[in-house]
């Protein structure tokens, strides 16, 4: 069963570092594209970037370029999240996504259960 | 960006009814669009991709159509597992945009 398990809840303070993670299984981690997607409370989704583990091409939302980090470690088939001082209005859920093969990377088909990250004095 | 306009954004139906919801692109997509359920508390679910193509294990009575700007989701008779948010989302860039949503309520 192809499955993105990713890591657990986060309550950091504004200017902290974070990184989180989303382990791949059921599959061929570096043959597939793996991205975040992020949800503020009560809002909708947005795409935020992806990454290739396979050799490493990375693509970003302009909206996200230059605030997160996005990175994987084929050999424990772990992408990653990261900021370098989260501001309160990172407050939100982090999805893990692994996109349908045959296109691209363009439909999200297998998604994690999500990462909760709250940023507050 | 290329921006998803959905409409409406919330609407209230009974079982058994048939339920439109459209996406519009802010350019021609062709036919590079997704859309998803969402349930509360839950993750996404891809139901279709290509702008028509049925998702495997997705029901039938959800159908999806449009190419180029203008796209519609219609679920043919609403069930009660059908009551969630509904997302359409483009593929046409290399930055893919989602809609705003549309919350698909109990009359």
């Amino acid at each position: 069963e192809v499955q993105l398990v990713q890591s657990g809840a986060e309550v950091k303070k504004p200017g902290e570092s974070l990184k989180i993670s989303c382990k791949g299984s059921g599959y061929s981690f570096t043959s597939y594209w793996i991205g975040w997607v992020r949800q503020m409370p009560g809002k909708g989704l947005e795409w935020m970037g992806i990454i290739y583990p396979g050799d490493s091409d990375t693509r970003y939302s302009p909206s996200f370029q230059g605030q997160v980090t996005i990175s994987a470690d084929k050999s424990i088939s772990t992408a990653y999240l990261q900021w370098s001082s989260l501001k309160a209005s990172d407050t939100a859920m982090y999805y893990c996504v692994r996109p349908q093969p045959g296109y691209y990377y363009y439909y999200m088909d297998v998604w994690g259960k999500g990462t909760t990250v709250t940023v507050s004095s | 960006d290329i921006q998803m306009t959905q409409s409406p954004s919330s609407v209230s139906a009974s079982v058994g009814d048939r339920v439109t919801i459209t996406c519009r692109a802010s350019q021609g997509i062709s036919s590079w669009l997704a859309w998803y359920q969402q349930k509360p508390g839950k993750a996404p679910k891809l139901l279709i991709y290509a702008a028509s193509s049925l998702q495997s294990g997705v029901p039938s009575r959800f159908s999806g159509s449009g190419s180029g700007t203008d796209f519609t989701l219609t679920i043919s008779s609403l069930q009660p597992e059908d009551f969630a948010t509904y997302y359409c989302q483009q593929a046409n860039s290399f930055s893919l945009t989602f809609g705003g949503g549309t919350k698909v309520e109990i009359k």
